[in-house]
């Protein structure tokens, strides 16, 4: 079952334009909810994460916007450059000290100078 | 050395040999994380350990043998390996069990 579903599978943005990736969950008991950004041969690493008492988290260029009725959650990359591109996957977790992360499929970027 | 090293990074194995993957944690954490990555698919979480008690074993085949000798090493002991075994090994650490989860870079295996 999965539990947490992401789009698109493939995204490819020009330079400057803004990379939008959605994700939707079904457990609403999930409290936690990161992005992780994996560039080819390098594992994920963590890029931003929100928790549902708010509706939107930004750092930098990305932005995390999160619909707690729909559950659904998405990340915006503004300003998308070359160095972005790479696979990014959503995740989400019942609170921070839950150990479990059920991951997204992931959605390879690519941004063409 | 910081972070999560994963040793080797690569490994190509016949079904019938034996081989580990190694993880080094230098965070000061207390849990650590093996997952398997297959392309197009979800990151599947294998096995879980804190304080070197495993506390999650995600119904895995018993080809796969974790060890976690103390807190900042964990092994994955490999034997008679299928094909479909063939993927991107990951292995994290967190504090107490919880979020945000370190990843390493991974060891790509290739069963012949």
């Amino acid at each position: 079952q999965q539990q947490v579903k992401q789009s698109p599978q493939s995204l490819i943005v020009q330079k400057g334009g803004i990379s939008i990736i959605n994700c939707a969950y079904e457990n609403t008991a999930f409290d936690y909810f990161p992005w992780y950004q994996q560039f080819p041969g390098k594992g994920p690493a963590l890029l931003i994460a929100i928790r549902p008492d708010v509706s939107e988290k930004k750092e930098g260029r990305f932005t995390i916007s999160f619909n707690k009725s729909a559950k659904q959650f998405s990340l915006h990359i503004m300003d998308s450059q070359p160095g972005d591109s790479a696979t990014y996957f959503c995740a989400a977790s019942i609170g921070t000290s839950g150990s479990r992360l059920t991951f997204g499929e992931g959605t390879q970027l690519t941004v063409n100078p | 050395e910081t972070g999560v090293t994963q040793t080797p990074r690569h490994l190509v194995m016949g079904m019938t040999n034996k081989k580990s993957l190694k993880c080094e944690q230098h965070l000061g954490h207390n849990a650590m994380y093996w997952y398997k990555q297959s392309a197009k698919k979800p990151l599947e979480l294998m096995f879980v350990y804190s304080l070197e008690e495993r506390v999650e074993n995600n119904s895995v085949p018993s080809r796969f043998s974790p060890e976690c000798p103390n807190s900042s090493h964990l092994f994955l002991h490999l034997h008679t390996l299928q094909p479909e075994d063939s993927a991107l090994y990951l292995c994290a650490s967190s504090q107490d069990g919880g979020q945000p989860q370190h990843f390493g870079d991974g060891t790509r295996l290739s069963i012949l």
